[in-house]
């Protein structure tokens, strides 16, 4: 069936640097992408969102680039820091249809 | 209420017992949806509620699991007979009804079954 998949599971990277976080989706038909960040013991907290119609997106220190022709989603996270550590979802809906996830990629900032 | 709200934060019952969770979505929200986390893992769709359609439940793993939500606003997921199986995180979202767009989630309730 369709699926959200992660490339890599765990990321560790230092204060200071650049971090990618990518994401595989089989599903052309979405129209609506998401990132969550979820800290330990709290709920997914929405970080960036992407509509189909776009390919890239910035917000504060968090750029979302989409590429339809291979399904790949990436978050890069830039300066990253220690309140960035967390667990990082992609995951994507077609017309507010219930949101399908990934299951995550755990980055560790070290200092 | 400012955020979306779900209570108890945890709840740890005997295997064998029903138990009731409850969301509260943002206000005005009309599309409802809840989801279960297992340790480690991503989060797996239950029930999805928008305005006074029926729901989807396609998600939900068993009869066991039930869900309402009353007024179109609070909702009640309820699990049955709890097994140890059905340990995790679960977790409510809302969103406007217009529109793609504005999923914000609650912390969730951590069921634990002994």
């Amino acid at each position: 069936g369709e699926s959200v998949g992660l490339h890599l599971p765990t990321l560790s990277v230092q204060e200071g640097d650049n971090s990618i976080i990518n994401c595989a989706y089989s599903n052309s038909a979405s129209d609506y992408f998401i990132w969550y960040k979820q800290e330990s013991g709290k709920g997914p907290q929405f970080i960036i969102d992407i509509r189909s119609n776009m390919d890239k997106r910035q917000g504060q220190r968090v750029t979302v680039l989409l590429n339809k022709t291979v399904k790949h989603l990436s978050l890069q996270i830039a300066a990253t820091q220690p309140g960035d550590s967390a667990v990082y979802f992609c995951a994507e809906s077609l017309r507010g249809y219930a949101l399908n996830f990934g299951k995550g990629t755990s980055l560790l900032v070290t200092p | 209420g400012a955020g979306v709200s779900q209570s108890p934060s945890n709840k740890v019952t005997e295997k064998g017992k029903d138990v009731e969770l409850r969301c509260d979505p943002i206000s005005g929200h009309t599309a409802l949806y809840w989801y279960r986390q297992s340790l480690g893992q991503g989060l797996e769709f239950l029930i999805y509620f928008q305005g006074n359609s029926a729901p989807d439940k396609s998600g939900l793993p068993s009869d066991r699991f039930s869900a309402e939500r009353t007024g179109g606003s609070v909702s009640t997921l309820t699990i049955q007979r709890t097994q140890q199986e059905d340990s995790a995180v679960y977790l409510c979202a809302s969103r406007p009804g217009q529109g793609n767009y504005g999923y914000t989630f609650g912390s969730g309730t951590r069921l634990t079954v002994v």
